[in-house]
């Protein structure tokens, strides 16, 4: 069974700063895609990123890039140069080829502070 | 290209009503998926839905919740006798294919519906 871990419930940065948020997964599927979705606190998702397991260099996204290390089974989010406006929950995400669903991690809640 | 469009946003109902949550998919989507939202957690899978057939409801309580996505309209999940712990944020999300290229294809979700049961 596919799982995500989010071990970091809340995160603060200065705004200009960069963050990572970290993200591991399990799954045995060799095929696989990850993803990121932000939620402010109006409540919608908003996809962010994507990375696809046999995708040879990692996704970047404008402010956004994804630091995949397939051997550690980890897909951190990287968010350069913070904005105020970045305080949301954010999510991570897998979904195996095989399958149709996401699997979503239980979130991190981001806060900017200026 | 308008998004996926979700109504009601917020519901309330007493325990014991029903519920209905409705859902448009985007123009040209024909994949349809619930998710639901407990307070502070993340999102769990319900239901995936093709035009007229249930996929995968693994994710489904086995009681009072059912789904549809019939020829013609939205996509309804159905709450039948509604109780506290129904209380939560319903996302529907919609994509035109399951796969593309190495598998990737991405849900777009609507805004939610916020189920309140009092």
């Amino acid at each position: 069974a596919q799982k995500i871990t989010q071990t970091q419930p809340g995160m603060f940065v200065q705004e200009k700063e960069a963050v990572t948020l970290d993200c591991t997964y399990d799954t045995s599927d060799p095929s696989y895609g990850l993803f990121w979705y932000k939620q402010p606190s109006s409540g919608e998702m908003i996809f962010l990123i994507y990375q696809g397991s046999y995708d040879q260099q990692n996704a970047t996204e404008g402010r956004y890039s994804l630091n995949f290390q397939k051997a550690r089974k980890s897909a951190n989010l990287v968010i350069s140069a913070s904005q105020l406006g970045d305080s949301a929950m954010y999510f991570c995400a897998m979904r195996e080829t095989s399958g149709s669903r996401l699997t979503f991690g239980e979130g991190t809640q981001l806060t900017v502070n200026p | 290209n308008a998004g996926v469009m979700q109504n009601p946003r917020h519901l309330v109902r007493r325990r014991g009503q029903e519920a209905r949550l409705r859902c448009s998919p985007m123009k040209g989507h024909s994949h349809v998926y619930w998710y639901r939202q407990l307070p502070e957690e993340g999102l769990k899978f319900m239901v995936y839905l093709q035009k007229e057939n249930i996929i995968d409801e693994s994710g489904m309580p086995k009681e009072r919740f059912s789904a549809e996505f019939p020829k013609e309209g939205p996509s309804i999940l159905r709450i039948q006798q509604v109780v506290r712990g129904d209380s939560a944020a319903y996302f529907c999300a919609s994509s035109p294919r399951l796969f593309r290229d190495l598998g990737f294809d991405e849900q777009f979700f609507g805004p939610g519906t916020r189920l309140t049961v009092l």
